[in-house]
């Protein structure tokens, strides 16, 4: 079964500190993997999309990591902020066909 | 730039009811989609149009109905509500229907369904 599974489920980090969100997934065969942000009441928007030959791509302060052998994929978040307060969604992309297989998200809080 | 816009954004329904979620996009783009997004559930695809005159059906189309009435809308029927519905529902398109092509997210249509 084509599976999308996220760490941790919710998050509350200080402002300025650096986080790091986990993304596994046994969806195959893989095409590439895209990270969103949600914001609260917002539709997705897109920070990153990397295919299987990218290890490493980053959007401003955002930096996701793909390891395809072992099917894992994180986003890193440096010097947060409170604008950085959102739902985080990894999505995964057969190599076949439209769907996206969306995982359930990682909320996370930025505190002052 | 508007993107996609949704509308309405919140609608509450009694059981039975019957409305249409509204989708438009000004990008040109190709296909457009409808997702559900529930609590503690990743977001599913009802139903896909791949381009102007085709629809298909996604991951839970029961319940549903679509027309692509153009290029640039895609629209949502709920015929008969069910509480089972209550949900956040998101517009998206696409250039092309392929897996590597980046999505745009509408703002999404919180329903409820009582």
């Amino acid at each position: 079964k084509n599976q999308v599974e996220q760490s941790p489920q919710s998050l509350i980090i200080l402002e300025g500190k650096n986080c790091t969100l986990q993304c596994n997934y046994t969806v195959s065969p893989f095409s590439n993997l895209r990270w969103y942000k949600q914001d609260t009441g917002r539709g997705p928007v897109s920070l990153t999309i990397m295919t299987f030959s990218e290890n490493t791509k980053s959007n401003g302060r955002y930096t996701a990591t793909l390891d395809a052998d072992t099917k894992q994929s994180s986003l890193h978040i440096t010097a947060s902020q409170l604008s950085d307060s959102a739902s985080y969604i990894c999505v995964v992309s057969r190599n076949s066909g439209y769907a996206l297989n969306f995982g359930k998200g990682t909320s996370l809080l930025v505190t002052p | 730039n508007a993107g996609v816009t949704q509308t309405p954004k919140f609608q509450v329904l009694k059981t039975g009811q019957s409305m249409t979620l509204q989708c438009a996009q000004d990008m040109n783009h190709n296909s457009m989609y409808w997702y559900r997004q529930d609590p503690g559930m990743g977001l599913r695809l009802i139903y896909y149009s791949a381009s102007e005159g085709t629809t298909d059906k996604g991951e839970v189309p029961n319940g549903y109905n679509v027309s692509r009435l153009n290029k640039r809308e895609f629209s949502l029927r709920l015929e008969s509500a069910a509480p089972s519905q209550t949900s956040v529902y998101f517009c998206a398109s696409s250039e092309f229907n392929r897996a590597n092509y980046g999505y745009t997210f509408g703002s999404g249509t919180r329903l409820t369904v009582v």
